[in-house]
């Protein structure tokens, strides 16, 4: 089944300390997005990628960085820098409609 | 700025009732505006979708209507079932015929179908 893989369901880490988050498609979906989902607040979109190697600031996006090597594969990296880390991060491909992951969600303590 | 405002933050209906959730928008440049269902612990999930071009759309239970002059739209589950209980949310996208696909969501509603 086509779809989005998102790992680990549940992170937790130590204040300080940065965090990849992965997200893999096998939709063949060019465009790539991560969001951060907080209680009340809705989905508020990090980063996102249309093409391999390129990738674009989304609304919230310091304190996080992404890479986009593989059309696959766009992994999040939480660093030390975010503020308030905790949270639940969703990744999305598009190509008509979006199709979401399972999502990840981070604690630090 | 909010770009897509939802209301309310939660609803809590009887079953065989009807939910409405309501969202409002200021972009005129908008042209999609899908809603969708969440689940706690997995993504959300594409509902049902409206383009401005049409006033209402139903799909099953599940109806969009949308005031073009207003700028609103608003989503109408009929006849709610306790499975329908999950978090809803609106949103809306510039440029859906392009790859870029940027959805603005509204803030979310969590809905509460009782038996």
């Amino acid at each position: 089944d086509g779809g989005i893989t998102q790992s680990p369901k549940y992170l937790f880490r130590k204040e300080g300390q940065n965090v990849t988050l992965s997200c893999e498609q096998n939709l063949n979906h060019d465009a790539m997005y991560w969001y951060r989902q907080d209680p009340g607040q809705g989905l508020r979109l990090i980063y996102y990628s249309q093409i391999v190697n390129d990738f674009q600031k989304g609304d919230i996006a310091e304190g996080y960085s992404v890479s986009r090597e593989k059309k696959e594969s766009f992994p999040l990296t939480v660093t030390s820098a975010q503020k308030n880390p905790t949270a639940f991060y969703l990744c999305a491909s598009f190509r008509t409609d979006y199709t979401f992951g399972s999502g990840t969600r981070l604690t630090v303590v | 700025q909010q770009q897509v405002k939802q209301s309310p933050q939660s609803l809590i209906v009887q079953k065989g009732g009807i939910s409405i959730i309501n969202c409002a928008y200021e972009n005129t440049a908008f042209d999609y505006f899908p809603w969708y269902q969440q689940f706690p612990g997995k993504g959300p999930a594409l509902l049902i979708a409206i383009r401005p071009d049409v006033s209402e759309k139903k799909e099953g239970r599940f109806t969009i209507s949308f005031n073009k002059s207003a700028k609103q739209f608003s989503l109408h589950i009929m006849d709610s079932q306790p499975g329908d209980s999950a978090t809803y949310f609106c949103a809306a996208s510039l440029d859906r015929g392009s790859t870029l696909g940027r959805l603005y969501f509204g803030r979310g509603t969590q809905l509460t179908v009782w038996p």
